[in-house]
């Protein structure tokens, strides 16, 4: 597609069940994003992928939060145990390394 | 790690100029972006510096002081539709881009 691609657009789920979020970026795009935003707040970093390697995952909260890059396109944010806290929309954007990035419309996640 | 600042709020009437500052702390700069967010909506790219000086596209212009670690963004001939967050991104290094928490800009008629 012309732009970035994230399913699903919402998903509500209950406090402890796992929750996969998919990421298809821009074709060609080396670089992929995964960022975290609450009302009122600015994109909170999570995790960085140059290719198929993670170049930084300083920003996953803890050990629930893990994100994969098989193939240096497609990306999934797969959250463990899900808490009321991990509700947020979670942002994808790709960008060639060194130009501007290009976000996806995001998946609102609700943790009941 | 970045340390990134910019007002919560300002407002301004419909066809006058606004100010948006942004101040950060980084431990290697690789280039600040600006973006605009509707409300609901996802972050699209407004402007990019990485050299001091203005940048000017259209009614946007950003400027860049890299020795005081200082941005700002200026929005001239204001249109009800301006009405949006705005964020302000400092690239570092390894291509790492942190967002601070935004402005929201409230356009009035």
């Amino acid at each position: 597609g012309a732009g970035v691609s994230q399913t699903p657009s919402n998903k509500v789920t209950e406090k402890g069940k796992y929750v996969e979020l998919r990421c298809d970026p821009i074709s060609g795009h080396t670089a992929l994003y995964w960022y975290r935003q609450s009302l009122g707040q600015g994109p909170e970093f999570l995790i960085y992928f140059q290719g198929t390697g993670a170049a930084d995952d300083s920003g996953l909260p803890n050990d629930r939060f893990f994100a994969v890059r098989p193939e240096g396109s497609v990306s999934t944010l797969k959250i463990q145990r899900t808490e009321r806290g991990d509700s947020a929309v979670y942002l994808c954007a790709s960008s060639l390394l060194t130009g501007e990035l290009f976000f996806g419309e995001g998946s609102r996640l609700t943790v009941l | 790690g970045q340390n990134i600042d910019q007002p919560t709020e300002m407002t301004a009437t419909e066809g006058a100029i606004v100010q948006i500052n942004c101040t950060y702390q980084t431990s290697g700069f690789n280039g600040l972006f600006w973006y605009q967010q509707h409300a609901g909506e996802a972050p699209t790219f407004l402007s990019y510096n990485v050299l001091d000086g203005l940048e000017e596209k259209g009614r946007f212009s950003s400027f860049l002081s890299r020795s005081k670690g200082y941005s700002y963004l200026l929005l001239k001939e204001l249109q009800m539709k301006d009405s949006a967050s705005y964020l302000c991104a400092v690239r570092s290094d390894d291509y790492k881009l942190s967002f601070g928490a935004g402005t929201t800009v409230t356009v009035r008629a």
